[in-house]
């Protein structure tokens, strides 16, 4: 079974609207923290968000947000007001308690922004 | 200006050899990782270590080395053995206990 799932594979969005990438996780334990990366076309990966399973308020940094239902074992990302830069792939990520840090990925959303 | 590098950023070779990416990162982490990525998919785990001296098998390692006998270094390998090493290979590391994985800029590698 898939332990990260992102249903979007790619998303075209007008500039300066807001988007909801979408990310739903599946694990039985109770200490997990949840990771959002930007991938360019350049390639490099880029942290964005990160939300500890026990944090009570949504992660925000800048523009994005992290829209954390954990009954639901969402985590989807929130970009307000996209720009033209932030066309890329995106990634959600999960690391579970005693896994010596290792993430597990979903497969990635391709955003694109329309001018 | 701390971070990672990773060399090359394109690699070329013909099947049956082996070839080695190199992985430096100045950030004093601990825990280095290696991960493949494949056309529209997302990371999988190569190796990965969390010490000098030590390291551990991901999902697929089959077809992959790794030593780490500095704590900045954590070169990999690609062995004839891999079946289909053509991939982008994205180096990462990360302080003990701290949240996120920082990544070095990647090397694409084509079997020619």
């Amino acid at each position: 079974a898939q332990k990260i799932t992102q249903t979007q594979p790619g998303m075209f969005v007008q500039e300066k609207e807001a988007v909801t990438l979408d990310c739903t996780y599946d694990t039985s334990d109770q200490s997990y923290g949840l990771f959002w990366y930007k991938q360019p076309s350049s390639g490099e990966m880029i942290f964005l968000i990160y939300q500890g399973s026990y944090d009570e308020q949504n992660a925000t940094e800048g523009r994005y947000s992290l829209n954390f239902q954990k009954a639901r074992k969402s985590a989807n990302l929130v970009i307000s007001a996209s720009q033209l830069g932030d066309s890329a792939m995106y990634f959600c990520a999960m690391r579970e308690r005693d896994s010596n840090y290792q993430l597990i990925w979903g497969a990635g959303t391709k955003l694109i922004i329309k001018p | 200006d701390g971070g990672i590098t990773q060399s090359p950023k394109y690699l070329f070779r013909k099947e049956g050899q082996n070839v080695t990416l190199s992985c430096e990162q100045n950030l004093n982490h601990d825990a280095m990782y290696w991960y493949r990525q494949d056309p529209g998919q997302g990371l999988r785990l190569i190796y990965y270590s969390q010490i000098v001296n030590d390291f551990q098998k991901g999902d697929i390692a089959e077809g992959y080395s790794v030593s780490r006998e500095k704590k900045e270094s954590f070169p990999l390998t690609v062995t004839s053995a891999q079946k289909n090493p053509t991939a982008f290979y994205l180096c990462a590391s990360t302080l003990r206990g701290d949240n996120e994985q920082f990544f070095g800029p990647g090397t694409r590698l084509t079997v020619l």
